[in-house]
């Protein structure tokens, strides 16, 4: 199975921050990669696929890049709903994995 | 609108059984690939299971196999998993998700709000 692999696990950051979220896969998976973000106590909720394709009606502060085994997420100043959990996922291959989520808190 | 209503989850011992729903609406159900992921407390996401629209293609996570039956009812626009042989390492909210592939990625849209599965004696 493919590996998923986040940095860091938390951080703690201001509203109007940069932030920048790592997923490294274990080997290539070329685009395959997706970005989800969690709040407590709800689904998660797809904002990123195809390494950089932002999902219908996700803000665009929120951008995704990368290709083959490093991927990264950023949020261009960071609003108050966006303190949440964030997860990586690869579909290259079966089975289907996801990183170990960061959890973006406030600082 | 998409909506994915899951359902049937609960308390359970050891060894027990149980099987959850999930009810879609709002888009083309039976020509969409559908998933199931589990979230143990506190912990990240697992895919547990995917099927495809005919049922054709079924897989299983290593975690699962052999305990866990997915299947579907085109018609009723629903989804089902059938948990035998459960361990309290099954404690988890069991989402159901659809599945969608396009260029460069497939990835899950949407989500159930998820239901929980707690095994305990």
């Amino acid at each position: 199975d493919i590996q998923m692999t986040q940095s860091p696990s938390s951080l703690s950051a201001s509203v109007g921050d940069r932030v920048t979220i790592a997923c490294r896969a274990s080997q290539s998976i070329s685009s395959y990669l997706n970005w989800y973000q969690q709040r407590p106590g709800k689904p998660p909720k797809l904002l990123i696929y195809a390494a950089s394709t932002l999902q219908r009606g996700v803000p665009s502060r929120f951008s995704g890049s990368g290709s083959g085994a490093v991927f990264t997420l950023t949020i261009s100043g960071l609003q108050p709903e966006d303190f949440a959990t964030y997860y990586c996922q690869q579909t290259n291959s079966n089975p289907t994995t996801f990183g170990g989520g960061t959890r973006v808190e406030i600082k | 609108e998409v909506q994915l209503l899951e359902s049937g989850g609960g308390l359970v011992k050891p060894g027990g059984s149980l099987t959850l729903s999930c009810t879609a609406s709002g888009f083309r159900f039976s020509s969409e690939s559908m998933n199931w992921v589990r979230q143990a407390p506190g912990k990240g996401l697992e895919w547990v299971s995917s099927i495809s629209g005919r049922s054709d293609y079924i897989y299983y996570a290593d975690s699962v196999k052999g305990r866990f039956t997915i299947s579907r009812d085109n018609a009723k626009k629903s989804l089902f998993l059938q948990l035998n042989s459960l361990s309290v390492e099954d404690t988890a909210v069991y989402y159901c998700a659809s599945h969608e592939c396009g260029p460069g990625s497939c990835y899950f849209p949407y989500w159930g709000q998820g239901v929980l599965v707690t095994v305990s004696s």
